[in-house]
């Protein structure tokens, strides 16, 4: 597609429930990262993908949180057992090359846990 | 530990006249510099980036300077245009094994008016 593509835009969910968002990064870009923002904060980096791996997990807030990319293209971040203080906006975005220079992001998953 | 902070959480501008918005940082291992723009409910735009090696970077109407001295990175706008109407996020890039995380502050809201 033209663009990082995010589903689903909105999700609700009740605590305890797990979740999946969705990840479909600029064809051919190598490089793939998530973020979250958290009502009146800035953007808290959680991974980052080169190719299938992930060189840089540092940012996963508990083992609740885990990301995986397959095929060097799509990317599920799967949130366990969630927790209200989860509720944030799950950014992803791609870039063509290796590291974050010039990374385009997708619009967002706002998550809400109720 | 806020490792980069804007600390002006909103700027107000006349259409025409010159915008500037501020970013300091803390860690001298940044490498890269990099601006974003945000409107609600969409993902950052990319805007500009400066290496750590220059101290300039111009592109049309939007121009960062960084001056590694005093940590301290600002982004340029003229002339301000109501639709420079947005958050704008400063965002930074240590090298070695982080090269793949970007830093955010936590935003500017910049208005523009008419």
């Amino acid at each position: 597609g033209a663009g990082v593509s995010q589903s689903p835009s909105n999700k609700v969910t009740e605590k305890g429930k797990d979740v999946e968002l969705r990840c479909d990064p600029i064809s051919g870009h190598t490089a793939l990262y998530w973020y979250r923002q958290s009502l009146g904060q800035g953007l808290e980096f959680l991974i980052y993908f080169q190719g299938n791996s992930a060189p840089d997990k540092s940012g996963l807030p508990s083992d609740r949180f885990s990301a995986e990319r397959t095929g060097g293209s799509v990317s599920t971040l799967t949130i366990q057992r969630t927790q209200q203080e989860d509720s944030a906006v799950y950014l992803c975005a791609s870039s063509l090359y290796r590291g974050p220079i010039e990374a385009f992001f997708g619009q967002g998953t706002r998550l809400t846990v109720v | 530990d806020q490792q980069v902070k804007q600390n002006s959480p909103s700027l107000s501008v006349q259409e025409g006249r010159i915008s500037i918005l501020n970013c300091d940082y803390t860690n001298s291992m940044f490498d890269y510099f990099l601006w974003y723009k945000k409107y609600p409910a969409e993902g950052p735009t990319f805007l500009i980036s400066i290496s750590s090696i220059k101290d300039k970077n111009e592109d049309g109407r939007f121009t960062v300077f960084l001056n590694k001295s005093a940590k301290h990175l600002s982004l340029h706008i003229v002339p301000s245009q109501p639709g420079d109407s947005a958050v704008y996020f400063c965002a930074a890039r240590a090298g070695g094994t982080s090269y793949g995380k970007l830093t955010f502050g936590q935003g500017t809201i910049l208005t523009v008016h008419p």
